[in-house]
């Protein structure tokens, strides 16, 4: 398996909604990200756990919270969004974030949020 | 921290021609530059990587270059096809304040390749 799987594809929610995204990786990555897309533009990074512990937070909203259940899985909460926050979320993973021989990083199919 | 600048932001050919994607990176201590291939509505594609320890490696009709001297590095694309239509982009790989590797994105080139 190569994947990394991202569920929803889509997500409509309100401003007062709380919903979350899900990635799954099944390559045994212990790196695993949150990036934000927004149209025309290149993914901007958010958050990276590495070994399931939180390892880099690029000055995220708090709005915006991130969790890896184990080593497959990540997710990332969303609750109180607004309108701007509307764009693809990708995730990604790579073998290993502090072994620089391991850095390839592969990306998910990305849910795209929009806030109404 | 690393900034990666690339051009162009569009560039259109007809089939059959070349097509070259240049980008610059500013930390000297970026180790890892690969290039992704995002379609429309689609994921980011890894579709080739270079390594600092490395001048040149193709894979079929992609090449990359590294000039690790000048802090840039280039991709090639020889008898483009109208399937390679799609916005490219270069990332650099350096060392971060935390000791991990994060990759810096160019800001993407949309290419055209005109029937």
């Amino acid at each position: 398996d190569t994947e990394v799987t991202q569920t929803p594809k889509h997500l409509v929610m309100g401003m007062t909604n709380k919903k979350s995204l899900k990635c799954e990786q099944h390559m045994g990555h212990r790196a695993m990200y949150w990036y934000k897309q927004k149209a025309k533009k290149p993914p901007e990074l958010m958050f990276v756990y590495s070994y399931e512990k939180l390892s880099i937070n690029e000055s995220v909203p708090s709005r915006f919270s991130p969790e890896c259940p184990n080593s497959s899985l990540l997710n990332l909460h969303l609750h109180a969004l607004q309108p701007e926050d509307s764009a693809l979320y990708l995730c990604a993973s790579s073998q290993d974030f502090y072994d620089a021989r391991n850095t390839e990083a592969f990306f998910g199919q990305g849910t795209r949020l929009t806030v109404v | 921290g690393e900034n990666v600048e690339q051009h162009p932001s569009t560039l259109s050919v007809q089939e059959g021609d070349s097509a070259v994607i240049k980008c610059t990176y500013s930390d000297s201590a970026s180790n890892y530059f690969p290039w992704y291939k995002q379609e429309l509505g689609k994921r980011p594609q890894l579709i080739i990587d270079i390594r600092s320890n490395v001048g040149e490696k193709k894979d079929q009709r992609i090449a990359v270059t590294l000039n690790k001297t000048a802090k840039h590095f280039s991709l090639h694309i020889t008898e483009t096809q109208p399937e390679d239509s799609a916005v490219y982009f270069c990332a650099a790989s350096s060392p971060s304040r935390g000791a991990g590797n994060m990759l810096t994105f160019g800001g993407g080139t949309r290419l055209m390749v005109k029937p």
